[in-house]
């Protein structure tokens, strides 16, 4: 199985700033990556894909970058509404993994 | 607007078998991928395996042996049934919807918990 490995674990962060959150592979999946947006209570939300094409409707505040075995997703310019739990996810290979989730804080 | 809905028993015993119903509307269930996926209490995101518009399935091999998913298209449903269970398998469990195998999962259900308890 291709382990993703996502860092940090946590993050504290406050409102306008930017963060980076990466994400590693235990082998190269090209550029088979996407970044999710879990809140409690709401559907899961597809941010970035293929690394770094951003999904329909989501602000360009989020940007995804990377290839092969390093990927980052960065947020700019933070609002509220980002306060939430992110988590990489590989489909270069089955079984399809994810990272581990990083909880975005106020 | 695609919109899915998980729904089942959120209660089973230990040994029994988990079954739920993921509901799509807004769209056909024909021409994509529908995969389901869980996350236990405290856990990280397991993925259990999904099923083509052709009825083609893969499973994630950890649960291979205990899962079946199926289409009911006339329903508009996609079925999950995990035999076998323990306390292990407590988990929110979602389906998300793809476009192929490799693809991203561009609409997800909000998940239902499933508590394996006697």
């Amino acid at each position: 199985d291709i382990q993703m490995t996502q860092s940090p674990s946590s993050l504290s962060a406050s409102v306008g700033d930017s963060v980076t959150i990466t994400c590693r592979a235990s082998q190269g999946i090209a550029n088979y990556l996407s970044w999710y947006q879990f809140i409690p209570g709401k559907a899961p939300k597809l941010l970035i894909y293929i690394a770094s094409s951003l999904q329909t409707g989501v602000p360009s505040r989020f940007s995804g970058s990377g290839s092969g075995t390093h990927f980052t997703l960065t947020i700019t310019n933070l609002q509220p509404a980002d306060f939430a739990i992110y988590y990489c996810q590989q489909t270069y290979n089955s079984p399809i993994t994810f990272g581990q989730g990083t909880r975005l804080e106020i | 607007q695609v919109q899915l809905q998980e729904s089942g028993p959120g209660l089973v015993k230990p040994s029994e078998t988990l079954s739920l119903t993921c509901t799509v509307s807004g769209g056909s269930i024909s021409g994509y991928f529908w995969s389901w996926i869980r996350l236990p209490p405290g856990k990280g995101l397991e993925w259990i395996g999904y099923i083509s518009y052709r009825g083609s399935t893969t499973y994630n091999p950890s649960l291979k042996s205990r899962v079946n998913i199926s289409l009911q298209t006339s329903r508009n449903q996609i079925s999950l049934q995990l035999t076998s269970v323990t306390a292990a398998d407590t988990a929110v469990y979602s389906c998300a919807r793809h476009a192929s195998d490799g693809s991203p999962w561009d609409y997800w259900g909000q998940g239902t918990l499933v508590t394996v308890s006697s």
